[in-house]
């Protein structure tokens, strides 16, 4: 069965610099997604940005980029410029890639401050 | 476009009641899923559906949770009769193919 591991329950950085939130995962498959999704207090949960596995060139959404390592079962979250809309609990999330429907599996989420 | 559509989105009900928790799914969507949130257990999968079809209700946790998808544009997750211990925010996710799931803005569920 696929795992998800975050490591940091919680991490805190100051508004404007950058932080890393560090995510791992167990397969056996090789064609897969990862995602990250941040939930803040309103609850609702929001994708934040998505890799596929057979691409080597790491995703970049704005502010947000992912260090994706295939070998190492790797997938970090780069948030540049941090602001203050930032603040949240951020899932890692794998989902794979074959036809029929697939369960997304979470990681247990890392809760995001930023500091004014 | 309008996202998955949830609803109650708070729900406070006393021990033994049936709760019924709707959804509808992004049209076109051909995948939903119903997930349970708990600050214990986190994000577990209760059941999901592929073209309307049960697919693995491994996660739904007793006989006490049934779920149906009668149409390709409606769902519904039930609990009778519930318990304190159901208590938790309920999320109903879609999706099309392969790809990120598209979540709806949960259900609270209080059992008192």
């Amino acid at each position: 069965a696929q795992t998800v591991t975050q490591s940091q329950p919680e991490m805190s950085v100051q508004e404007a610099e950058t932080v890393t939130l560090s995510c791992t995962y167990d397969t056996s498959e090789s064609d897969y997604y990862l995602f990250w999704y941040k939930q803040p207090p309103s609850r609702q949960m929001i994708l934040v940005i998505r890799q596929e596995a057979y691409k080597q060139q790491n995703a970049t959404e704005n502010r947000f980029s992912v260090n994706f390592q295939k070998a190492a079962k790797s997938f970090s979250l780069k948030i540049s410029d941090s602001q203050l809309g930032d603040a949240a609990m951020y899932f890692c999330a794998y989902r794979r890639r074959i036809q029929g429907a697939q369960k997304l599996v979470f990681g247990q989420g890392t809760r995001l401050t930023i500091n004014p | 476009d309008a996202g998955v559509i949830q609803s109650p989105r708070h729900e406070v009900t006393e021990m033994g009641q049936e709760v019924t928790l709707r959804c509808k799914p992004i049209s076109g969507h051909n995948s939903l899923f119903w997930y349970r949130q708990t600050m214990m257990r986190g994000l577990e999968l209760l059941i999901y559906f592929n073209n309307n079809v049960p697919i693995d209700d491994s996660g739904m946790p007793e006989d006490r949770f049934s779920a149906k998808m009668p149409n390709a544009s409606f769902s519904t997750l039930k609990i009778q009769p519930s318990e304190p211990r159901d208590s938790a925010v309920y999320f109903c996710a879609s999706s099309l193919g392969f790809g990120e799931l598209f979540f709806g803005e949960g259900s609270r569920l209080t059992v008192l």
